[in-house]
């Protein structure tokens, strides 16, 4: 059985500043990791994700993620933030075999300017 | 451009009248997903089609039921909806990926959302 945890429910942070939105995860075989994006009303997004190979993955948008085995972990990062991305973000861990994800609780980035 | 469209965006329905969700997507992908997402909760696997084999979360009430007539369409029956089915049901897809099908991204529609009064 896989579980995520994120361990923040909502993050506030004013535009520019950098943000750690943290991910914590358990299975008793290897995983995939994901981070998608939900903005208000519609359906969720690829933000990034990691497979194998460079433990830190980077998105298009400036964010990225390092799987860190030993921690379980696969926090997200941004060194500056903007107003458009506040947003819900998903943490995800996807079985191999079956590709099933399994979400976080989920964390709300609220940017204000 | 290819996507998932889910109908309708939103629904309100009465208690124990039933309630059908669609979705379809022109990426011909081979497996097809619904989640079912209430406020401030994760996304929630209730089942999914691996081309036409269903597959059904052990945990899924019985009140839900799915159809898939073809490769781009799938439906999401509720059959007497209570209270506690209000939600916000994201259909997804994703390709076989070979050996590795966790791989895939999935694709989600924009979701369907439910109020049940």
């Amino acid at each position: 059985a896989q579980s995520v945890t994120q361990l923040d429910s909502q993050v506030p942070v004013f535009e520019e500043a950098p943000v750690e939105l943290r991910c914590n995860y358990s299975s008793s075989v290897s995983v995939y990791l994901f981070w998608y994006v939900q903005y208000p009303n519609q359906g969720l997004q690829l933000l990034l994700k990691y497979l194998s190979g460079s433990t830190l993955v980077e998105s298009i948008n400036g964010f990225e993620a390092e799987f860190n085995k030993s921690q379980t972990s696969f926090h997200l990062r941004k060194p500056s933030v903007h107003i458009s991305d506040t947003a819900e973000y998903f943490c995800a861990v996807s079985d191999p075999s079956y590709g099933k994800l399994t979400f976080g609780q989920g964390t709300i980035l609220t940017v204000h300017p | 451009d290819a996507m998932v469209i889910q109908n309708p965006r939103y629904q309100v329905t009465q208690f124990g009248k039933p309630v059908t969700l669609s979705c379809s997507q022109t990426l011909n992908h081979n497996v097809m997903y619904w989640y079912q997402q209430k406020s401030s909760q994760a996304p929630k696997l209730l089942f999914h089609y691996y081309d036409k084999d269903f597959n059904n979360e052990a945990d899924t009430p019985d009140n839900f039921q799915s159809r898939r007539p073809n490769t781009s369409f799938c439906f999401l029956d509720i059959r007497s909806p209570g209270l506690g089915d209000a939600a916000m049901y994201l259909c997804a897809t994703g390709g076989r990926g070979g050996r590795t099908p966790g791989a895939n991204v999935l694709t989600f529609g924009a979701g369907s959302r439910l109020t049940v009064l």
